[in-house]
């Protein structure tokens, strides 16, 4: 059973604009991903944030984790015509184990 | 090399084959996972593989047999399969399994086997 619900299921923005991506999940984590998927291909792994980080950047993407409300987002700023994928976010639960957990997806469509 | 490699990269096969995808990786990792996904979904986890044992089986049917001959190869042996199993097989390996402090828990997916049962 998936952990994670991400909103929206799609977002469409054009090239320049900032995308926000929101993920929610149920139980206490390890540590929370992004992964990038490009047209139903392999998944790309983006960033990860520890529970005890509330914010990480890398380049042009920031997430942000608040254990409290059990949420992440993730923008992506000065977006690409090249950003147009599915972001996912996945969740590793402290069990010790690194099993991700994928939340739902968000479809980005950045138009030139 | 950080790359995972899978083949075939497309798959048609009927109810009554057997076939088997195929999955390597040349970084020296010792996990490697198998995922499903279906159309518009999330991969959700098949086997994982832990120092060539399986660690992981998350209910999946026994048409679907994996198999790890040594630490870079995976395979997923298929038969008798419904149509019900067309998706995308993504094989993904990491560093470890097991969560440690001090190493990168990043998974690495290889591009997938897309595959269609009829």
């Amino acid at each position: 059973s998936q952990q994670g619900e991400e909103d929206p299921q799609a977002l469409s923005i054009q090239e320049g604009e900032n995308a926000t991506m929101n993920c929610s999940y149920k139980t206490s984590i390890n540590n929370l991903q992004w992964y990038r998927q490009n047209s139903g291909r392999g998944l790309v792994h983006l960033i990860l944030i520890r529970s005890n980080e509330r914010e990480k950047h890398s380049g042009r993407l920031r997430v942000t984790l608040d254990t409290s409300k059990k949420s992440s987002s993730l923008l992506i700023t000065a977006s690409r015509a090249a950003d147009t994928a599915s972001y996912f976010c996945a969740t590793v639960l402290n069990t010790g184990f690194q099993k991700l957990v994928f939340g739902t997806g968000t479809r980005l469509l950045v138009s030139p | 090399d950080t790359e995972v490699t899978q083949t075939p990269k497309h798959l048609v096969m009927g109810m009554t084959n057997k076939k088997s995808l195929k999955c390597e990786q040349h970084m020296g990792h010792r996990a490697m996972y198998w995922y499903k996904q279906k159309a518009k979904k999330p991969p959700e986890l098949m086997f994982v593989y832990s120092y060539e044992k399986l660690s992981i089986n998350e209910s999946v049917p026994s048409r679907f047999s994996p198999e790890c001959p040594n630490s870079s190869l995976l395979n997923l042996h298929l038969h008798a399969l419904q149509p019900e199993d067309s998706a995308l097989y993504l094989c993904a390996s990491s560093q470890d399994f097991v969560l440690r402090r001090s190493s990168y828990n990043e998974q690495f997916f290889g591009p997938g086997t897309r595959l269609t049962v009829l």
